[in-house]
């Protein structure tokens, strides 16, 4: 089945420590986002990318980077700068570059700082 | 930055009850899309509407737009338990195809 896939769903870090989310889709998508979602809080772009090897920080980069290295993935690593990175992190693809239309979600990844 | 905002917060209503949900956005769109998250997963697309268009339906939703107001209303008929979800409008904006999402709706359907 098409999808996309994120992992880990839960992940705990301590502070101080780099850590990495994987996203992966099969749906042959050029564009990927990753999100930000605060309780009570819409979502909030971090990062995305329209096309292989390259992308464009968002409205909350600061603390995270990411790669495009393959079409098909975009990780996220919320690095130890992130000064409150306890959230739930959404990956998503959309068909094309300048697309206006709907976005695909994976199903999520927890991210809890001990 | 947020633009649209959702109306109400949260919403408790009666199975088989309709329910409706308001969004309203600051500037002009190039289109207006509705999503669902149930708790703790992804979104899922609902509905998109774009800026020429009024109303759009798809099965048990209706969506309208008013783009003098800067407002839509989603609307669901004969609502189920399993409706219970948080809703989320996002727009577009003419000049750029990044989605600008807002807070949510709370939407709980007691069976």
């Amino acid at each position: 089945d098409g999808g996309i896939t994120q992992s880990p769903k839960y992940l705990f870090r301590k502070e101080g420590q780099n850590v990495t989310l994987s996203c992966e889709q099969n749906l042959n998508h050029d564009a990927m986002y990753w999100y930000r979602q605060d309780p009570g809080q819409g979502l909030r772009l971090i990062y995305y990318s329209q096309i292989v090897n390259d992308f464009q920080k968002g409205d909350i980069a600061e603390g995270y980077s990411v790669s495009r290295e393959k079409k098909e993935s975009f990780p996220l690593t919320v690095t130890s700068a992130q000064k409150n990175p306890t959230a739930f992190y959404l990956c998503a693809s959309s068909p094309a570059q300048g697309n206006t239309g709907e976005l695909f979600f994976g199903e999520g990844s927890r991210l809890t700082v001990l | 930055s947020q633009q649209g905002e959702e109306d109400p917060q949260a919403l408790s209503i009666q199975e088989g009850e309709n329910a409706t949900m308001n969004c309203s956005y600051k500037t002009s769109i190039n289109n207006l899309q509705w999503y669902r998250q149930n708790s703790g997963r992804g979104l899922v697309h609902l509905i998109l509407i774009r800026s020429n268009e009024r109303e759009k339906h798809s099965g048990r939703l209706r969506v309208t737009l008013d783009t003098s107001k800067k407002s839509s209303s989603l609307l669901i008929t004969a609502s189920r338990a399993a409706d219970t979800a948080s809703y989320f409008c996002a727009t577009v904006k003419d000049s750029n195809y990044q989605l600008i999402w807002g807070a949510g709706t709370k939407l709980i359907i007691k069976p």
